[in-house]
């Protein structure tokens, strides 16, 4: 079954803990991305990665990071993690992003993160 | 930077159509149109996508008038089922200094809800 996986899904952690939440695709998508979604303010894309090793910043990178060592992970890092990247948030893949979004996107389930 | 704008919510009752315009004033040359439901908790699915004219699907319709500035995600007949948040998406091109071109910008999504 193609699909998109995130663990945990679910966390609860305290502040500065790094923290990493993982992403995995088996569709061998070339594109992938990191979203947050926060009350009113829709879905924010963190990162994405147009193949492996290369990575560009969203609308929102600020307290995180990416790696794309292999095509189909893309885990992101909360390396001190503070309150307001309490969140919820989605990883997604698409075969790729051109032009202008025109592939599908594949979501995660989505990772609920709470930093106390 | 692409930006969509959407209404914030509308209602409607089982049986109606629904449409849902997005203004993206600032769409580019190869941007397609791609529209998303998500249900609470869950990540975001696609619906349809169209780049000019009008497509259907079995789920729905898009609209895009000729200068391809808006766009209509039309839903015909509606029941409860459908009570979700619809986003409208299309391409974006990295802020100054970025690499690539993988950027893509959500906006704020129409929350939508269906009345028995």
């Amino acid at each position: 079954e193609a699909q998109v996986t995130q663990n945990p899904r679910y966390l609860i952690t305290v502040t500065g803990k790094k923290l990493t939440v993982t992403c995995s695709q088996n569709m061998n998508h070339e594109y992938m991305s990191w979203y947050r979604q926060d009350p009113g303010l829709g879905l924010r894309q963190i990162y994405y990665s147009m193949n492996v090793e290369v990575t560009d910043k969203g609308d929102v990178p600020e307290g995180y990071k990416v790696s794309r060592k292999e095509k189909r992970n893309f885990p992101l890092i909360l390396e001190s993690p503070s309150p307001n990247q309490t969140s919820l948030y989605f990883c997604a893949s698409s075969l790729s992003p051109y032009p202008g979004g025109r592939y599908e996107q594949y979501f995660g389930p989505g990772t609920r993160l709470t930093v106390t | 930077l692409a930006k969509t704008t959407q209404p914030i919510s509308m209602d409607s009752y089982e049986g109606q159509e629904v449409n849902i315009t997005c203004s993206h004033n600032n769409i580019a040359t190869n941007d397609y149109i791609t529209w998303y439901q998500q249900f609470p908790s869950q990540g975001p699915r696609f619906i349809i996508q169209g780049y000019k004219t009008k497509v259907t699907n079995e789920v729905a319709s898009l609209f895009i008038p000729a200068d391809r500035k808006s766009s209509t995600l039309s839903l015909p007949r509606v029941s409860l089922s459908d009570t979700a948040v619809y986003y409208c998406l299309v391409g974006d091109k990295p802020d100054a200094g970025g690499t690539s071109y993988g950027k893509l910008t959500f906006g704020q999504g129409t929350i939508l809800t269906v009345h028995p």
